[in-house]
C-alpha cells in the first residue's frame, strides 16, 4: 500500500540554526500538508500546498517557514532560524484530489531544538 | 473558529472492555467528522469518518456516529484488545470551499489496553 515517509525520524538542532525536513507524498496525490504536535499539544495546522503554490496557511506559519516542492516527488518544510518553541513533532499529509479523499500521514520528524 | 475537544486521558482499560472517547465539535456549518489513530512509532492513520449528520462510521470494531443536534462524534468499541493500545484523534474538516481539506485535531486520547 503506498505510504508517506518522512526524513528524517529525529532532527536535533541549536537554536537559530535553519532545518529541512522532507516528505515523499503519495505519489498521484495532489494536496499536501504539514501539521505539527507539540508534545502534549493538539495536533495542528501549519499549511497546505496545491498546484505548486500555499493555497492555505495558519498563524502559526511566519516569514521563518516556507514550504517547496522541488522535483514533483519531494515536499519540504524549512524552518529559517529555528527557536526553542519549534521544538515539536512535525507530520506531513498527503491527500488525492477528490473533495472527500483521505488525508494520508507520515510517521513524523520529531524536532528538537537546543 | 472550528474546534475539537476530547475528552481528558488517559485512558486505561482491561481487555474485552467497553471503550468509549468522548469528542464534541465547534464548527460554522456542517464538517466532516473523523478519527485517526496513532500506534506508538508511526504516523496518524484513518481509523473512520463520517460525512453527514446521523452517519455512522465504523472500522476494526470501532464506531462513531455524526450527531449534529449534540455536535458530538464519540468513539465506541465493545470490547478492547490489547492492540487497541494507541493514541486517538478526533478531527473535523470542511471540503471544498477555501479550506482546502486542512483536518482541525482534538488533543487526542492516550488509551492502554491491559491483559
Amino acid at each position: 500500500e503506498p505510504e508517506v515517509t518522512q526524513t528524517p525520524s529525529h532532527q536535533v538542532t541549536q537554536m537559530g540554526q535553519e532545518v529541512i525536513l522532507r516528505c515523499v507524498p503519495i505519489s498521484n496525490h495532489l494536496y499536501f500538508y504539514w501539521y505539527r504536535q507539540i508534545l502534549g499539544q493538539k495536533v495542528e495546522f501549519l499549511v497546505s500546498f496545491y498546484n505548486n503554490e500555499i493555497s492555505e496557511k495558519s498563524e502559526i506559519f511566519d516569514d521563518q517557514f516556507s514550504v517547496e516542492r522541488p522535483d514533483g516527488s519531494n515536499f519540504t518544510l524549512k524552518i529559517r532560524s529555528t527557536k526553542l518553541e519549534d521544538s515539536a513533532m512535525y507530520f506531513c499529509a498527503s491527500k488525492g484530489g477528490g473533495a472527500t479523499d483521505t488525508q494520508y500521514f507520515g510517521p513524523g520528524t520529531r524536532l528538537t531544538v537546543l | 473558529g472550528n474546534s475539537v475537544t476530547q475528552m481528558e486521558g488517559p485512558v486505561t482499560l482491561s481487555e474485552e472492555a467497553f471503550l468509549t472517547i468522548n469528542c464534541t465539535y465547534t464548527a460554522t456549518g456542517y464538517p466532516s467528522l473523523f478519527w485517526y489513530v496513532q500506534y506508538p512509532g508511526e504516523g496518524l492513520q484513518l481509523l473512520l469518518k463520517a460525512t453527514k449528520a446521523d452517519d455512522k462510521g465504523s472500522n476494526k470494531g470501532f464506531e462513531a456516529t455524526y450527531r449534529k443536534e449534540t455536535t458530538s462524534f464519540h468513539l465506541e468499541k465493545g470490547s478492547v484488545q490489547v492492540s487497541d493500545s494507541a493514541v486517538y484523534f478526533c478531527a473535523l474538516r470542511f471540503a471544498g470551499g477555501t479550506s482546502y481539506g486542512k483536518l482541525t485535531f482534538g488533543q487526542g486520547t492516550i488509551l492502554t489496553v491491559h491483559p
